[in-house]
């Protein structure tokens, strides 16, 4: 069945920092990328997507990257800031047999001031 | 608030009680997603609906759940017969769909959620 595996589990960095999450996900069928960040008691918020036409996005600090070959895809958050600490989830989803969407475990992103 | 909304925000059971879940979509949305997450985890997909019609729905649901969008606006969960296991955060999402365009028509954006707790 449809799978999405997100690594680390954990990330702590310091302040200025680079974070990189990455997924893998198993339907070769899947078009869209969002990446989630939810805050503790919060619900998740989209804060970067993509879809398989194209290779890189990116928007202020984040970016995410796509190999739709190696069916792998990576969020990329530059110069980060204790605001940026938080869970972050990926989720991959396309048109088979509708639109359903499968989440990352989650990556609990620590930032150290 | 032009987001979406979910009522009640908590609910708190007795096993084998009833429950049902509201979630109104942003308006102008016709796909409505729900999701049940538990703590430490992602969201897990449990049914989604394009306008009224429920076009899939998770084999991990068992016929304990069943959703409704009567009128493919506000959506309604169901969980008869509550266990234990049901204890959950249960989101509700919506996005464009087929009236949006490139990318748009994807992006789901979520409700505040109902916390259920089952005793």
């Amino acid at each position: 069945g449809e799978n999405v595996e997100q690594h680390p589990s954990t990330l702590s960095v310091q302040e200025g920092d680079s974070a990189v999450i990455k997924c893998t996900y198993s339907d070769s069928a899947s078009n869209y990328f969002p990446w989630y960040k939810q805050e503790l008691g919060k619900r998740p918020q989209l804060i970067i997507d993509i879809r398989s036409n194209v290779g890189e996005k990116k928007d202020q600090r984040i970016a995410v990257t796509l190999n739709k070959t190696a069916k792998h895809f990576s969020l990329h958050i530059t110069e980060t800031q204790p605001e940026d600490s938080a869970v972050y989830f990926c989720a991959a989803s396309g048109y088979t047999g509708g639109f359903k969407t499968i989440f990352g475990a989650g990556t609990r992103l620590f930032v150290k001031a | 608030d032009t987001g979406v909304s979910q009522n009640p925000r908590h609910k708190i059971t007795k096993r084998g009680q009833n429950v049902t879940f509201r979630c109104d979509p942003i308006s102008e949305h016709n796909r409505l997603y729900w999701y049940r997450q538990t703590l430490g985890q992602g969201p897990e997909f449990l049914t989604y609906f394009q306008n009224e019609a429920q076009l899939e729905k998770s084999r991990l649901l068992s016929d304990r759940f069943s959703a409704e969008r009567p009128k493919g606006s506000f959506s309604t969960l169901e969980i008869q017969r509550t266990e234990q296991g049901d204890s959950a955060m249960y989101l509700c999402a919506s996005s464009l769909g087929a009236s949006g365009r490139g990318i748009s028509a994807y992006e789901q954006y979520f409700g505040p959620g109902t916390r259920l707790t089952v005793t």
